[in-house]
């Protein structure tokens, strides 16, 4: 079955930059479509964006754009998650998760396998 | 921005039913899903297209959506069951997600 396997814990000084990865195995990289999402301490979860890389769409949340950039490299089967201009609030575990993607009569998608998460610290 | 809504809090004792709720203007049109999470673990999917329950999911999971509400029932909930559960669903467009706030179920 689908497994993603997340890189380690980052702390992070305000300002800096943050990439998070995301390796899949298990399954054929080519058909998967991934999203991001973080948890804050306390807090609840956040969608942050997704990717399809065979269609090479790539999809943000608002609340991100202009900050995150997720791509995916298919010949390491690995997606990641960028995100600039670190400030305390993003202070949070970041989840990456493989999305169903249907475009049937409805066009939706949802995360059905999740990473463990990774820690990410921004503190000076 | 798309909003999802849950009540914070939701508890019950051993063997009673639970009923969390999600709010959302869309969902007449779009699905929910329901993510289940325990401390410190990431989420997990128990209920998806509304109403269908996932391989492994205990039979005492179940959904149900109408007009602007999706419900989650937890039938005879167990001390297990106590998490944070998190309905999710897309906007009209159905390339953004998003996640109600969540809702703590406490069974004691």
């Amino acid at each position: 079955q689908v497994q993603l396997v997340q890189s380690g814990a980052e702390v992070k000084k305000p300002g800096s930059s943050v990439k998070v990865s995301c390796k899949a195995s298990g399954g054929t990289f080519s058909n998967f479509a991934f999203s991001w999402v973080r948890q804050a301490p306390g807090q609840g979860l956040e969608w942050m964006g997704g990717i399809i890389p065979m269609f090479g769409t790539v999809n943000y949340a608002q609340k991100f754009q202009g900050r995150v950039t997720i791509t995916a490299d298919e010949s390491t089967t690995t997606t990641y998650m960028e995100l600039s201009s670190l400030r305390s609030e993003d202070t949070a575990v970041y989840y990456c998760a493989r999305d169903v993607v249907v475009t049937a009569t409805q066009n939706y998608f949802y995360m059905d396998v999740w990473g463990k998460g990774t820690t990410v610290t921004v503190s000076s | 921005s798309y909003d999802l809504t849950q009540p914070p809090s939701v508890s019950v004792s051993p063997g009673q039913t639970a009923r969390i709720t999600c709010s959302g203007h869309a969902l007449p049109k779009k699905y929910a899903f329901w993510y289940q999470q325990k401390s410190g673990q990431a989420p997990v999917l128990v209920i998806y297209e509304d109403s269908k329950r996932p391989s492994g999911i205990p039979e005492r999971f179940s959904g149900f959506g109408s007009g602007t509400t999706a419900t989650l029932t937890i039938s005879g909930a167990q001390v297990e069951d106590e998490a944070d559960y998190y309905c999710y669903s897309t906007d009209s467009s159905g390339n953004h997600g998003v996640f109600g706030g969540g809702t703590k179920l406490t069974v004691l």
